[in-house]
């Protein structure tokens, strides 16, 4: 099964607001509500962002959200920072117990 | 707070073995799905394998399976992931996480190398 497809990477200024697409199919974002999204700082693991399509855990800032529409997922950081310069990758589940990760984006604040 | 620690990796050659460890602290380890997660140099994470909470239900990804075992001692919080004949395509950082319906948290990952 192929990765979930993300663009390679976006940027923006501060205060601005990017969107993070990830594309899969009908048998995993299309059918399931379990898309997350991680956030990868250099030399440190992936920590979840958003869980569900658009929940956010405690703690993550307001300005992190998520949707879905069809077999896309998106991320949207709204008022974009300095300390938002990270990676970042999608995973929905695909039924028969398995899960799928995008193959990432990195966002980069000019 | 809940924390996870990885150990065990390190440089093998291809067709060796190798076993992977994660303690669990900080919360009642026994009541979670764990799971393993690798991300191979400069890649995007892959799933792996995950376990049930008594052990009873096992999956893995198609490109491990028959080489890797998953397996969990919860008297001691542990988790396992035992990898048998290893490719150079094994090598990653491999992660284990707590499983709800995303995976929160990761551990500090433990780096496997399959090389000559």
């Amino acid at each position: 099964q192929s990765a979930l497809t993300q663009p390679r990477s976006v940027s923006g200024s501060p205060g601005q607001s990017v969107t993070i697409s990830c594309t899969g199919s009908s048998s995993d974002i299309g059918r399931y509500n379990y898309v997350s999204w991680y956030q990868q700082r250099p030399g440190l693991a992936p920590k979840v962002i958003i869980f569900e399509v658009s929940a956010r855990p405690s703690g993550v800032p307001d300005r992190f959200s998520g949707s879905k529409s069809g077999f896309t997922a998106s991320l949207t950081i709204s008022g974009l920072q300095a300390e938002d310069e990270a990676d970042y990758y999608c995973c929905s589940y695909t039924g028969t117990h398995t899960w799928l990760f995008g193959g990432g984006t990195k966002v980069t604040v000019l | 707070q809940v924390q996870l620690v990885e150990s065990g990796g390190g440089l093998v050659k291809p067709g060796g073995s190798l076993r992977l460890s994660c303690e669990g602290s900080g919360f009642i380890f026994s009541n979670y799905y764990m799971t393993w997660i690798r991300q191979a140099p400069g890649r995007g994470p892959e799933w792996v394998s995950y376990i049930g909470t008594s052990g009873g239900s096992i999956y893995y990804a198609d490109f491990v399976r028959g080489r890797f075992t998953i397996s969990r001692d919860n008297a001691k919080n542990l988790l396992f992931l035992e990898m048998t004949s290893l490719k150079s395509e094994d090598t990653a950082v491999y992660y284990c996480a707590r499983q709800l319906n995303w995976f929160d948290p990761w551990g500090q990952g433990t780096l496997v190398t399959v090389s000559a």
